[in-house]
């Protein structure tokens, strides 16, 4: 069981939003701005999409977003692309175990 | 252009050991704190270890505390993970991760990982 709860899966249309979420506890996201967002294409490696809650690393599109509020954080992703598709996971530091990451989210892009 | 490639992986059986490479290049490696993350069979992602850039602070996952070794050969570019008393639950990708200089707890380059089987 992951330290982080994300729901298994999501679905959007094309040009939509979707969120999601990533839920701890006060010993992780909510009590660090040190969430960060990875995009999981099948066997590939994972790709930094957000850092810092709502950062965007450089070439990262703006179409992607992140935020926080209490234990959950959340990524947006507007606009929606059929390259979207993908797993995706947050992670945050943890008091307790230093680094851990949520269950993943599948979303497909209809 | 920044490469990690991860090399080592394998059968091996339970109780056994296996030692993983990750060979950096394309940046200042002796700069970089680095990471070990896994990945069972369509599983989630697991943070395993964290090594610091002089190798003077090192964390480790609580189910590998004790069975695996991180080191880093910065003269080499490389970065180690020795795995002793292998389980089955231990069967996963293996990726070589580096941490952003702006912060420790994300990572910014990942390797395409190696495969690690633990089975009799």
């Amino acid at each position: 069981q992951s330290a982080l709860t994300q729901s298994v899966s999501v679905s959007g249309s094309p040009g939509q939003s979707i969120t999601i979420s990533c839920t701890g506890t006060s010993s992780d996201v909510g009590g660090y701005d040190y969430v960060s967002w990875y995009q999981q294409h099948p066997g590939k490696a994972p790709k930094l999409m957000i850092f810092d809650v709502s950062n965007r690393p450089s070439g990262v599109s703006n179409r992607f977003s992140g935020s926080k509020s209490g234990n959950t954080a959340s990524l947006t992703i507007s606009g929606l692309q059929a390259e979207d598709e993908a797993d995706y996971y947050c992670s945050s530091y943890s008091r307790r175990s230093i680094l851990v990451f949520g269950g993943g989210t599948k979303l497909t892009v209809l | 252009e920044v490469q990690l490639v991860e090399s080592g992986g394998g059968l091996v059986q339970p109780g056994g050991s296996l030692r993983l490479s990750c060979t950096a290049s394309g940046f200042t490696f002796s700069s970089y704190t680095m990471n070990w993350v896994r990945q069972a069979p369509g599983k989630g992602l697991e943070w395993v270890s964290y090594i610091s850039s002089s190798s003077s602070t090192i964390f480790y996952a609580d189910s590998v505390r004790g069975r695996f070794t991180i080191s880093r050969d910065n003269a080499k570019n490389s970065l180690f993970l020795e795995m002793n008393s292998l389980r089955a639950g231990d069967t996963a990708v293996y990726f070589c991760a580096r941490s952003s200089l702006r912060g420790s707890y994300y990572f910014d380059y990942w390797g395409l990982g190696v495969l690690v089987t633990v089975s009799s």
